[in-house]
């Protein structure tokens, strides 16, 4: 099973920030990556798919990039309604597995 | 608009089994593969398996295979996850969520925890 590493697991951030979340393959995924935001109570949401693809509705201020086996989401400018839980997921072979998340907390 | 509709919060005892459905609308039914993830209370996502709706064939995870099993009703647009042999550790919320034109997952159910305790 391919084995997906995200850190950190918890990130402390302050309104306005810029902030990356890394989520590392245990082998090549050919860029078959996705991001999710969960809040607390709630299914998760589709931010970013094939690694770098804004899904449709999803603020500009959210991007993704990708540099071998190592994917990034990186936030712009952190709003309020930002502070949730992230997950990684690679959807390149069967098991698709998820990354353990990282949740994103207020300064 | 496109939709899933789980059923319900299910209360079973260790060993038995549970049901979950979910209903599409918005969108053909046959044409996205639909998967199951699951959510332990505080814990992450995982991937339990999907369906191909149009055809029926699934793929499971390993841990799973020989306790889960997907269906899909294409009359009522439903697709169905039973657990079988059910321990304490399947606690959890269990989503339903669609797959993408490239194998993401775009549209997700409400969720449903099933419970088990005896």
């Amino acid at each position: 099973d391919i084995q997906m590493t995200q850190s950190p697991s918890t990130l402390s951030a302050s309104v306005g920030d810029r902030v990356t979340i890394t989520c590392r393959a245990s082998q090549n995924i050919n860029s078959w990556l996705a991001w999710y935001q969960q809040k607390p109570g709630k299914a998760p949401k589709l931010l970013i798919f094939k690694a770098s693809n804004l899904q449709s509705g999803v603020p500009s201020r959210f991007s993704g990039s990708e540099s071998g086996t190592d994917f990034t989401l990186t936030i712009s400018s952190l709003q309020p309604d930002d502070f949730a839980t992230y997950y990684c997921q690679q959807y390149n072979s069967y098991p698709y597995t998820f990354g353990q998340g990282t949740k994103l907390e207020i300064k | 608009q496109v939709q899933l509709v789980q059923s319900g919060a299910e209360v079973k005892k260790p060993g038995a089994s549970v049901m979950v459905s979910c209903k599409a609308s918005g969108y053909t039914f046959t044409n996205y593969y639909l998967c199951w993830v699951r959510q332990a209370p505080g814990q992450g996502l995982e991937w339990m398996g999907e369906i191909n709706p149009g055809g029926g064939a699934t793929n499971y995870a390993h841990k799973f295979q020989g306790r889960v099993t997907m269906t899909r009703d294409t009359s009522t647009g439903t697709v169905y996850m039973e657990l079988s042999s059910l321990r304490f550790d399947d606690t959890a919320v269990y989503y339903c969520a669609r797959g993408g034109t490239y194998g993401d997952y775009d549209v997700w159910g409400q969720g449903t925890l099933v419970t088990v305790s005896s």
